[in-house]
């Protein structure tokens, strides 16, 4: 069974430039959060959706970020214009039900802002 | 003060040996509990729930303390194939929307 995809897996962009994610959820799943990872800040919820609409967005660092779920099964997460503190590794994770079943995350995408 | 708080470790053990880690959390309305794992430079993927009378899953226990928000996982005769972070995870309440709060995790490296 395919699980959550994510691309690019790697993304290397110059200070300034957008970046956009994607995140293909598993069929079914009426869940997505997208997830930044860093060694100082450990795994932060940037937002999350139900049903293709935003839940929660407390944690989007600023207006530089914004996230979209068109459908069911895709979404994406952009940073415009992208900054070097913005590196990091950005996981997409899906479930069933929200904060009480098993989240499946993606392979994530590691992002470098030079 | 974090919602999740757990010992960064690092513990280093060998093969066959028992390792304890330990969480708190600060919510007590949380309702759903969990352990995560990490291996280097992939995503988490689930170890197993917590639930309240606490349980087992081969060589791993996990035991809940709602009393003192106390979450804790014992790994039994550890294997090499063990060394990984340990995320405790614990969701914000009860209802259908509740999010999830990762602690920062534990690192754990099992050497021969």
């Amino acid at each position: 069974d395919a699980g959550v995809i994510q691309s690019p897996r790697h993304e290397v962009t110059e200070m300034g430039q957008e970046v956009t994610l994607r995140c293909k959820p598993i069929s079914g799943h009426d869940y997505l959060f997208w997830y930044r990872q860093t060694m100082m800040r450990g795994l932060e919820l940037l937002i999350y959706f139900n049903n293709n609409v935003p839940i929660d967005d407390s944690g989007m660092p600023e207006d530089r970020f914004s996230a979209k779920m068109p459908n069911a099964s895709f979404s994406t997460l952009k940073i415009q214009p992208s900054e070097p503190r913005d590196s990091a590794v950005y996981f997409c994770a899906s479930s069933l039900d929200g904060g009480r079943e098993t989240q499946y995350f993606g392979p994530g995408t590691r992002l470098l802002v030079l | 003060r974090k919602e999740v708080e757990q010992d960064p470790g690092p513990f280093n053990v060998p093969e066959g040996a028992t390792v304890a880690f330990n969480c708190t959390y600060s919510n007590s309305a949380s309702q759903s509990f969990f352990w995560y794992r990490q291996d280097c430079r992939k995503e988490p993927k689930l170890l197993m729930s917590v639930y309240s009378s606490g349980n087992e899953d081969g060589r791993f226990t996990a035991q809940l303390n709602r009393a003192s928000q106390y979450i804790s996982l014992l790994i039994r005769d550890s294997k090499l194939s063990d060394s990984a972070t340990y995320l405790c995870v614990v969701n914000d309440r009860g209802s259908t929307l509740g999010r999830l709060y990762f602690g920062r995790g534990t690192q754990l490296t099992v050497w021969p």
